[in-house]
């Protein structure tokens, strides 16, 4: 079963509008990771959320992990084409399952920003 | 700093054959993770090395195997292909530290088994 959830799946908005992404754990989380990923490609690193009730900001993205560290949300700001991409979740299940680090992703979600 | 590369970018194979994946880290990173991601179920763990010794596995078949040399630099073998190794092969360094290691990926090599 998959871990991680991501939603939404998929999010298409119009260039300027604010839009939120979240990723959801049945378990704690002891280490989010936010990337992107331009379709084929490699994952471009956003930002990382250790502590419940983290919050990062980069330029018009803003990640925050709850204070549970069960879900984390990914909010841009005034959204502009070059946010285009895939964003996705990986959690490090390391101390769930012993050993070293370990990341599992959710499935991505496809944004897509029209001008 | 250079980031990850990976070789080659796109490799085309027939059912049967095999096939060696290459990763060269970020100077100075000591462990490498490979993934594999696909349409149906995403980006998934292959394994991890640090110090040349596999240190994660995830839950793939024996046919894919890796290693990892004394400079870090990583490969992967997937051997006796199948059409359903058809993916995108990502690689990812760290420093190797337990917590918390940010993973920088590469590029990704992309196999088409036919």
């Amino acid at each position: 079963s998959q871990e991680l959830e991501q939603s939404p799946q998929s999010l298409i908005v119009q260039e300027g509008k604010n839009l939120t992404i979240n990723c959801t754990s049945s378990k704690t989380l002891y280490g989010l990771y936010w990337y992107k990923q331009k379709y084929g490609e490699g994952l471009i690193f956003l930002m990382m959320l250790q502590k419940g009730g983290e919050e990062k900001s980069h330029e018009k993205i803003t990640a925050k992990l709850d204070e549970k560290k069960q879900q984390s949300s990914l909010h841009i700001t005034a959204s502009q084409p070059s946010h285009a991409g895939i964003y996705l979740c990986g959690a490090d299940m390391r101390a769930a399952q012993g050993g070293s680090e370990k990341l599992v992703f959710g499935k991505g979600t496809k944004l897509t920003v029209n001008p | 700093k250079a980031g990850v590369t990976q070789t080659p970018r796109y490799l085309i194979k027939t059912r049967g054959q095999q096939v060696t994946l290459s990763c060269s880290p970020i100077s100075g990173h000591r462990s490498v993770s490979w993934y594999q991601q696909t349409p149906g179920q995403g980006l998934q763990f292959l394994f991890e090395y640090f110090s040349e010794t596999q240190r994660n596995k995830g839950n793939f078949p024996g046919r894919f195997s890796g290693r990892q040399f004394s400079n870090s630099r990583s490969e992967m073998n997937v051997s006796t292909l199948e059409l359903g190794d058809s993916a995108l092969y990502l690689c990812a360094s760290s420093s190797g530290r337990l917590s918390p290691d940010t993973q920088y990926f590469g590029p990704g090599t992309r196999l088409t088994v036919l």
